[in-house]
């Protein structure tokens, strides 16, 4: 079974601070995981994804986050927030080699971004 | 190239009618799913084409319906609606056969409000 778990529903950071988004998987296979951004009345929007690659993923916007297998997490960073990040962020998951062929969605995190 | 088309935007509906939600995919996409964003239980997902058949499905009742046609356009439906099918319903379509594989791309959604 899949799942995701996102430790925080909400986080606030001041702008030009990091920002850490934290996730953590459950998969039977081999998981593909992504990292989405929803903006106010917007469509989901990837930042980014690992499907088996490097551990490390770059992303769009500056963010990135870092597959660890061993601690089964998915963490989403960015060194220095911008006003414009203040979003929704999903992390998802899915088995790239199961029988499903869906995503599976955290719960979201929102992230406010204090001037 | 464009994008992931939702019509309409928005939708009123009274209780007990039935609801018809288009999503046009981008061109070459075949893959076509169906999501549900609550604010109680998050983006759920209802189901999945994949040239015209439908491959996967969530856990919602039958009155969620959906159908693919050929030139890979989805439409979902509602009948009997629900005050609790009010819900933002998002269309997301993928070039891959396995949405694991690569990325989603998700229309705006149409918000659906049921009174």
């Amino acid at each position: 079974a899949q799942s995701v778990t996102q430790l925080d529903s909400h986080v606030s950071v001041s702008e030009g601070t990091p920002v850490l988004l934290r996730c953590n998987y459950s998969s039977s296979y081999s998981p593909s995981l992504f990292w989405y951004v929803q903006h106010p009345n917007k469509g989901l929007q990837l930042l980014l994804k690992y499907t088996s690659a490097a551990t490390l993923v770059k992303g769009i916007n500056g963010f990135e986050a870092e597959f660890k297998k061993s601690e089964t997490s998915f963490h989403l960073t960015k060194p220095s927030a911008h006003m414009s990040d203040a979003a929704e962020y999903f992390c998802v998951v899915s088995d790239r080699f199961a029988g499903a062929n869906n995503l599976f969605f955290g719960t979201g995190t929102r992230l406010t971004v204090i001037p | 190239k464009a994008g992931v088309t939702q019509t309409p935007r928005y939708l009123i509906k009274t209780r007990g009618q039935q609801v018809t939600l288009s999503c046009s995919p981008i061109s070459g996409h075949r893959s076509v799913s169906w999501y549900q964003q609550t604010p109680g239980q998050g983006l759920q997902f209802l189901f999945e084409y994949f040239s015209e058949t439908q491959r996967n499905k969530g856990n919602f009742p039958g009155r969620f319906s959906g159908r693919q046609f050929s030139n890979s356009r989805s439409e979902m439906n509602v009948s009997t609606l629900e005050l609790g099918d009010s819900a933002l319903y998002l269309c997301a379509s993928s070039l891959a056969v396995r949405v694991g594989n690569t990325e989603a791309f998700f229309g705006q959604g149409t918000r659906l409000t049921v009174v």
